[in-house]
């Protein structure tokens, strides 16, 4: 089966505590992404990454983190630095950055 | 000049009518414009795509008119059904300056249609 799995699906989180939400995908895509999606908005990008060992910082980059060590995996760690953590968080990839982004099922962060 | 602009907000449509759904945008370094539909608590999945050379494209009920000169597009959905109630999201995608390759989303529409 190919596509694109995050975990966890639900997430719960006490102030001051990091988490790291897993992104896999097996479509061979150079390309990986993660959106934060808040009520009525539309997707915010946080940070991108168009090759191994190669990431860059989206427009909400603030208090986030991440790592692309193989190509397969895009963690994001969300610090005690983001101020407003609460939102659907959503992974996508391509094939590379100019083509079709397809996106995960998402992972609901709740900050207790 | 990013900004991609999304409209109606909401939309409700009876069973069998036609759902249109407009965005605008302003960069003509978009040169890619896809429609996503989103179930809540769902990944939003690519419904369908269209590039600047051509006006129209369709796909079973659902169609994309692209309107370049306006630098407009939108999303017709024939014949609507109750499973077709979802939020809608348009985008673009460009290279430009050091954001090269990012989709830019339009805010969404939530669709609803009645039975």
């Amino acid at each position: 089966d190919g596509g694109i799995t995050q975990s966890p699906k639900y997430l719960f989180r006490k102030e001051g505590q990091n988490v790291t939400l897993s992104c896999e995908q097996n479509l061979n895509h150079d390309a990986m992404y993660w959106y934060r999606q808040d009520p009525g908005q539309g997707l915010r990008l946080i940070y991108y990454s168009q090759i191994v060992n190669d990431f860059q910082k989206g427009d909400i980059a603030e208090g986030y983190s991440v790592s692309r060590e193989k190509k397969e995996s895009f963690p994001l760690t969300v610090t005690s630095a983001q101020k407003n953590p609460t939102a659907f968080y959503l992974c996508a990839s391509s094939i590379d950055h100019t083509d079709t982004q397809y996106f995960g099922p998402g992972t609901r962060l709740t900050v207790l | 000049q990013q900004q991609v602009k999304q409209s109606p907000q909401s939309l409700i449509v009876q069973k069998g009518g036609i759902s249109i759904i407009n965005c605008a945008y302003e960069n003509t370094a978009f040169d890619y414009f896809p429609w996503y539909q989103q179930f809540p608590g769902k990944g939003p999945a690519l419904l369908i795509a269209i590039r600047p050379d051509v006006s129209e494209k369709k796909e079973g009920r659902f169609t994309i008119s692209f309107n370049k000169s306006a630098k407009q597009f939108s999303l017709h959905i024939m014949d609507s059904q109750p499973g077709d109630s979802a939020t809608y999201f348009c985008a673009a995608l460009g290279a430009w300056g050091g954001s090269q390759g990012n989709l830019i989303f339009g805010k969404g529409t939530k669709l609803s249609v009645k039975p």
